[in-house]
């Protein structure tokens, strides 16, 4: 185990549907990121929390909405998703301390497998 | 922008063999960090080995080294003693060095890696 939990680690919604995803990590990093996992493509970086403050969001669709309460917990909700959307949801967390050595490795959860239909 | 490119989308090894996954990359950076992540079936994604651009000697961890060609843009994964436990999927990552975008990894699509008996 990386120290990262995700929940629930299966989720099937229909478009009209709201849910949330979860991640908790249990690292003391201030830095966590959503990362979607779709089949036979790179992992695409959705989201970036650092110190609780959103750093970056790579032109995800506004279906999708990362809250960050604190540094330990880090959510998706979802709303209206399309078919499209189904994918392995990932969660990460780093330290973001110095960006000129390893402190920031990004730790993995094991993901939420989202079917939407 | 970087990119990451893995050719190979499957690979397999007979047990206790070597084999070697290929990554190449593109980048205008002179510093950056590579890595590779394994993904096993239970999909948690840990990281196997990491390179640092500016040193030249190669990264070795266990049975895992890597074929760093700075010039050549290329991070190859070689697994020596090829273990079934060895088995997943094998991602190439690129980040960048430099402040700011330094906490995003570019991932490339992943090598799936079948070890036989």
């Amino acid at each position: 185990e990386t120290g990262v939990t995700q929940t629930p680690r299966h989720l099937v919604m229909g478009m009209t549907n709201k849910k949330s995803l979860k991640c908790e990590q249990h690292l003391g990093h201030n830095a966590m990121y959503w990362y979607k996992q779709s089949a036979k493509k790179p992992l695409e970086l959705m989201f970036v929390y650092n110190f609780k403050e959103q750093t970056e969001n790579n032109s995800v669709p506004s279906r999708f909405s990362p809250e960050c309460p604190n540094s330990s917990h880090l959510f998706l909700h979802l709303h209206t998703l399309q078919p499209e959307d189904s994918a392995l949801y990932l969660c990460a967390s780093s330290q973001d301390w110095d960006i000129s050595g390893f402190y920031n490795e990004q730790f993995f959860g094991p993901g939420t497998r989202l079917t939407v239909l | 922008a970087q990119t990451v490119t893995q050719s190979q989308p499957e690979m397999s090894v007979q047990e206790a063999e070597t084999v070697t996954l290929s990554c190449t990359y593109d980048t205008s950076e002179s510093d950056y960090y590579l890595f590779w992540y394994k993904q096993p079936p239970s999909r948690q994604m840990i990281l196997v080995i990491r390179q640092e651009a500016y040193k030249q000697q190669n990264a070795t961890e266990n049975r895992f080294s890597v074929n760093f060609q700075k010039a050549a843009k290329s991070f190859s994964l070689k697994i020596s003693d090829s273990q079934l436990g060895d088995a997943a999927m094998y991602f190439c990552a690129y980040r960048s060095a430099s402040s700011g975008s330094a906490r995003q990894l570019t991932f490339g699509s992943g090598t799936q890696l079948t070890v036989l008996p």
